[in-house]
């Protein structure tokens, strides 16, 4: 199956600090998708990029496509206490949209 | 809306016991998926649905099989569990992702925690 690396695995940081975390895959994909979860739930979507290249914000999530459609990365600004939890890369198949594949995780921790 | 329910949220098996995991979604959703999480990793693609009728394997199809007999339902069946199928098991769903317009949006339920003993 696809490869995905997803890095760094943990952070610690202090409220108010901005966050970066990014993934790579061995080969395309067609969508770029990020992921929260909070212990004992789902993940949560909150944001999806459909094209190379585009960059798009949500309230103070920032995340891009990369132009070689094998990597993206997501940026987190002015961290919050509730910021807390693990997020996810995902990618759709660039060869079958019915195949998604999930990166191994960023565990975020913010000390207030 | 109930979204994404998956039943039951904890279950404990022995090994080379059988059991069903059962999602249902409420969305009309044609796409449905399952998925097993084990610590440090990320989420794998189990089996799939593309619609009622329509399953295809995953990443990890091996020891289980799944049926889509309407629309709202995708049971996960583990016909014989063994201790390295203990994980945790979440059911997801969205509208058709070849379909741009429909925006691959999936909605998770809450998971299956699951270990064989």
């Amino acid at each position: 199956g696809q490869q995905l690396n997803q890095s760094p695995q943990s952070m610690f940081i202090q409220e108010g600090e901005d966050v970066s975390m990014n993934c790579t895959s061995s080969s395309i994909f067609n969508t770029w998708l990020w992921y929260k979860q909070d212990p004992g739930e789902g993940p949560v979507l909150l944001i999806a990029l459909y094209k190379a290249g585009e960059l798009t914000s949500n309230g103070r999530l920032t995340a891009q496509f990369g132009i070689t459609r094998k990597d993206s990365f997501l940026n987190i600004s002015a961290s919050i206490p509730s910021d807390v939890g693990i997020y996810f890369c995902a990618g759709q198949d660039g060869y079958n949209f019915n195949k998604f594949y999930f990166g191994s995780g960023t565990k975020l921790n913010v000390k207030p | 809306n109930a979204g994404v329910t998956q039943t039951p949220k904890f279950q404990v098996l022995k090994t080379g016991q059988s059991m069903t995991l059962q999602c249902a979604q409420d969305m009309n959703h044609e796409y449905m998926s399952w998925y097993r999480q084990d610590p440090g990793m990320g989420l794998r693609l189990i089996h799939y649905s593309v619609g009622a009728g329509i399953t295809d394997q995953g990443e990890v199809p091996n020891g289980y099989n799944v049926s889509r007999s309407t629309t709202e339902d995708f049971p996960l069946r583990l016909l014989s569990a063994a201790p390295s199928q203990t994980s945790v098991y979440f059911c997801a769903s969205s509208y058709a992702p070849w379909d741009r317009v429909a925006k691959n949006i999936q909605y998770f339920g809450a998971g299956t925690r699951l270990s064989v003993l």
